[in-house]
């Protein structure tokens, strides 16, 4: 059971290049999301989504575009990369809805370390 | 400003000692959770609590999740070193629907 897979695992890129970061995830999951993680702070959300077609902005969604074309695929794109780009982005994804209430897990993939020179 | 809040940033304590973590907002939340995430790993899930006033334990960690549902804490008794790591708490606001949001995070470091 593979759940979260990001790919690639890392990257660094020149300022102005583009790149696409891919997140699949193999548990029927409903909702994805993408953060950035810096360091001394915590996950910021980027984009994210609540099913196939449908995506939303998140705290810090400027640079960078999203797709979810199928449910179990969620797809960042950074269209001109910064130095202000360069991060640990992470992937996530749950359940609509879980069996007692409340928030269902979210399950994270391993990562993607992005330098941006 | 983030949307969630938590204190304090750092913590480096001894084996054996006890210790809090907080998580405050000002607004509502359906319900919260705690993540912890080891070095060069994602976040994994220790917890969410759904009623105000909830306690819950997972063997010596306690959580309570405050009685407006804007706050939340995470007590570690007699801490140890496979303890460390980064710890976060997550949550959705009652207006929010699914927009999964995390605090700045606790780095805890028990020192054996």
């Amino acid at each position: 059971n593979a759940g979260v897979t990001q790919t690639p695992k890392f990257r660094v890129l020149k300022t102005g290049q583009s790149m696409t970061l891919l997140c699949a995830q193999d548990m029927n999951h409903e909702y994805m999301y993408w953060y950035r993680q810096d360091p001394g702070m915590g996950l910021r959300l980027i984009h994210y989504s609540v099913g196939e077609g449908t995506t939303a902005k998140g705290e810090v969604p400027d640079g960078y575009n999203v797709s979810r074309l199928k449910k179990q695929n969620f797809l960042l794109g950074l269209e001109s990369a910064a130095p202000s780009q360069t991060s640990v982005y992470f992937c996530a994804s749950r359940r609509f809805r879980g069996n007692r209430g409340g928030l269902t897990e979210a399950f994270f993939g391993q990562g993607t370390r992005l330098t941006v020179v | 400003t983030q949307l969630l809040e938590q204190s304090p940033q750092f913590l480096s304590i001894q084996e054996g000692e006890n210790l809090t973590v907080y998580c405050n907002s000002s607004s509502v939340f359906s319900s919260l959770q705690w993540y912890r995430q080891e070095p060069g790993e994602g976040p994994v899930l220790l917890v969410t609590v759904v009623t105000g006033g909830e306690v819950k334990k997972l063997k010596r960690l306690t959580f309570q999740f405050g009685d407006a549902r804007k706050d939340s804490s995470l007590h570690i008794t007699a801490a140890q070193p496979g303890d460390t790591g980064l710890y976060l708490c997550a949550g959705v606001r009652e207006t929010s629907g699914s927009r999964l949001t995390f605090g700045e995070g606790t780095q805890l470091t028990v020192n054996p």
